[in-house]
């Protein structure tokens, strides 16, 4: 089975600064997709970034980018230029290629910025 | 653009009592999933259908059943209600071929 671990459960990071969110996952396929979702207060859950696993090149988003390391199963969060709005907890998760399959999600990281 | 849109938002039950959670995807999208995230927790796989017909099962209760009707909206039925079923019930929706997954905001279920 599919594993998502996010190794950090809380973050906090100054407003302006850019800050890393942790993701490793386990699997033994070799297609599939990797997302990060935000879920603020109200509880959304919105979509920051997705990113193939055939794609060598790092998913970016405007102030949202990946570091993605396919041999290592790491899938890192960059946000740069920090602001207010960020603050959330941010999901990890994966989904296999094909088929119809549900997402895995981590556990979770609550971030905090800091005025 | 149309979203996925979940009926009721907010919800109270007793113990004991039943629940019915409705989720209508976005229009063309074939496949529905249902999730479900307690207090503090990450979201966790109940049951999808693909087509009308159940795609994959998760960790849902025998309490609990789901089915999607010929419009391709979906209905979660809850029964024998516990105090830990208190969560937000998510519903999302894809198309074939995958191109994403779209939320909709969640019915939060309280217990009493």
């Amino acid at each position: 089975a599919q594993t998502v671990t996010q190794s950090q459960p809380e973050m906090s990071v100054q407003e302006a600064e850019t800050v890393t969110l942790s993701c490793t996952y386990d699997t033994s396929e070799s297609d599939y997709y990797l997302f990060w979702y935000k879920q603020p207060p109200s509880r959304q859950m919105i979509l920051v970034i997705r990113q193939e696993a055939y794609k060598q090149q790092n998913a970016t988003e405007n102030r949202f980018s990946v570091n993605f390391q396919k041999a290592a199963k790491s899938f890192s969060l960059k946000i740069s230029d920090s602001q207010l709005g960020d603050a959330a907890m941010y999901f990890c998760a994966y989904r296999l290629l094909s088929g119809n399959t549900p997402l895995v999600f981590g556990k979770g990281t609550r971030l905090s910025v800091i005025a | 653009a149309a979203g996925v849109i979940q009926s009721p938002r907010h919800l109270i039950k007793e113990k004991r009592e039943t629940a019915t959670l409705k989720c209508y995807p976005i229009p063309r999208h074939d496949t529905v999933y249902w999730y479900q995230q307690g207090p503090g927790q990450d979201p966790q796989f109940l049951i999808s259908f693909y087509e009308k017909m159940q795609s994959d099962k998760g960790s849902i209760p025998d309490r609990f059943s789901a089915q999607q009707f010929s419009d391709y909206h979906s209905e979660l039925n809850m029964s024998s209600l516990e105090l830990g079923d208190s969560a937000l019930y998510f519903c999302a929706s894809s198309a074939t071929p995958f191109h994403g997954y779209t939320f909709g905001s969640g019915t939060r279920l309280t217990v009493v």
